[in-house]
């Protein structure tokens, strides 16, 4: 397919398990973006590919959180020792490259952590 | 630090024309977004206005005042299909986080017959 895909689309987990979300990028677009939709919230910026890259980390909500990406395609976001406050929708997003405007997202994984 | 506010819910019926606003206050700017989600599905690119005035798209407008930090998003015609959450975005290109967009809560947009 052309768009972004990410897999799984839901993963139930229990408290304290590691989990790894994946994200594969629209081919060829440098920048990669994810965010978290928590129920009834508004998209809460994470992480920020340029090419293989994180300039910018800061959106991460504690250090239990990590992303890499290589091949400056396939980005995977983990997250060590689950809790239940990290329920919520991870939507990986896209562009040809960062000053590009318009940002393709992916469908999203569910997480639910019980 | 970054804040931008859009009503949380709203509805309208068929056929009517709608008006969702939304009021920003950030650190950066450097273009503001409208995206379109259904339930479950991800955001779908509605409009982006980096300067001032009115940008039509068929059924769909919107505008912006960067003097005022406010954009509305005009839909026109209402369908059923337009029951979804419009995302209100901003782009800013401070630091090093590419021009990382802050999203509003959403507005829950519901049409009815």
């Amino acid at each position: 397919g052309a768009g972004v895909s990410q897999s799984p689309s839901n993963k139930v987990t229990e408290k304290g398990k590691d989990v790894e979300l994946r994200c594969d990028p629209i081919s060829g677009h440098t920048a990669l973006y994810w965010y978290r939709q928590s129920l009834g919230q508004g998209l809460e910026f994470l992480i920020y590919f340029q090419g293989n890259s994180a300039p910018d980390k800061s959106g991460l909500p504690s250090d239990r959180f990590s992303a890499e990406r290589t091949g400056g395609s396939v980005s995977t976001l983990t997250i060590q020792r689950t809790q239940q406050e990290d329920s919520a929708v991870y939507l990986c997003a896209s562009t040809l490259r960062s000053g590009s405007y318009e940002q393709y997202f992916g469908p999203g994984t569910r997480l639910t952590v019980t | 630090g970054q804040n931008i506010d859009q009503p949380t819910e709203m509805t309208a019926t068929e056929g009517a024309i709608v008006q969702i606003n939304c009021t920003y206050q950030t650190s950066g700017f450097n273009g503001l977004f409208w995206y379109q989600q259904h339930a479950g599905e991800a955001p779908t690119f509605l409009s982006y206005n980096v300067l001032d005035g009115l940008e039509e798209k068929g059924r769909f407008s919107s505008f912006l005042s960067r003097s005022k930090g406010y954009s509305y998003l005009l839909l026109k015609e209402l369908q059923m299909k337009d029951s979804a959450s419009y995302l209100c975005a901003v782009r800013d290109p401070k630091g090093n986080a590419g021009n990382m967009l802050t999203f509003g809560g959403g507005t829950r947009l519901m049409v009815k017959p």
